[in-house]
């Protein structure tokens, strides 16, 4: 069993602000790392697909980090607005291709 | 990015009942489809894959006689929860894979899921 952990489960931030969560997951047998948005009453959405150590991407004011040596990435958002507020989900891909999902972080920026 | 639909968004059935709940990829076609569950304040599940014209493969610890995976056409896939009881009351989401050339450009896009209520 895969052992995906996102930290903080939740968080609230003042619109305009720069926060930053956490997806630790195994450092062995590393294929990719995946992040997802997923806003209520929507289907979640593909954010990011990380794959060599020391990538990093960006997407507009969201952008995430890799560190596959010590098992873990970091998912930024510079200045927050109200329509950031979603959980966001990292997964792990095992070897039969199927993810395996950390519990999110439920981020929710106030105006 | 692909469309996948899901219907129902929300079923109340009575126990002892049956649903079915369908997923569809609306514009790619997926020989791998996956059905999930979330339980509250809990993290997607992953509960079957799902394959195009072979069974499903059930992961540790859930009934396949009580979920029902069929996966008849390569944009549908179902998922029956057969005499359901008020324990199966949960979301469930499917997705479907878009295959890349390997797992790192897989994506998989979700439907919106289905809230089930057993009473």
């Amino acid at each position: 069993i895969l052992n995906v952990e996102q930290s903080p489960q939740s968080l609230h931030v003042q619109e305009g602000d720069s926060t930053n969560f956490t997806c630790s997951f195994p450092s062995s047998n590393f294929y990719a790392l995946h992040w997802y948005r997923w806003e209520t009453a929507k289907s979640p959405e593909a954010l990011f697909v990380m794959t060599l150590n020391g990538d990093e991407k960006k997407k507009g004011r969201i952008s995430a980090t890799l560190n596959t040596k010590e098992g873990y990435s970091y998912l930024y958002i510079k200045g927050s607005q109200p329509e950031d507020s979603a959980t966001y989900l990292c997964a792990f891909p095992g070897s039969a291709r199927q993810l395996t999902f950390g519990s999110g972080t439920q981020l929710t920026v106030l105006p | 990015g692909a469309v996948v639909s899901q219907h129902p968004s929300w079923v109340i059935c009575k126990s002892g009942t049956s649903v079915k709940i369908e997923c569809r990829s609306l514009d790619f076609q997926a020989t791998t489809m996956f059905w999930y569950r979330q339980f509250p304040k809990q993290s997607l599940m992953l509960m079957a894959t799902s394959n195009e014209g072979s069974k499903a493969t059930y992961e540790q610890g859930v009934e396949k006689d009580k979920f029902l995976i069929n996966h008849a056409s390569l944009t549908l896939s179902t998922l029956t929860v057969t005499s359901a009881h008020p324990e199966d009351s949960s979301f469930y989401i499917c997705s479907a894979r878009e295959m890349g050339r390997d797992s790192s450009t897989d994506t998989q896009y979700f439907g919106p899921g289905t809230r089930l209520t057993v009473l």
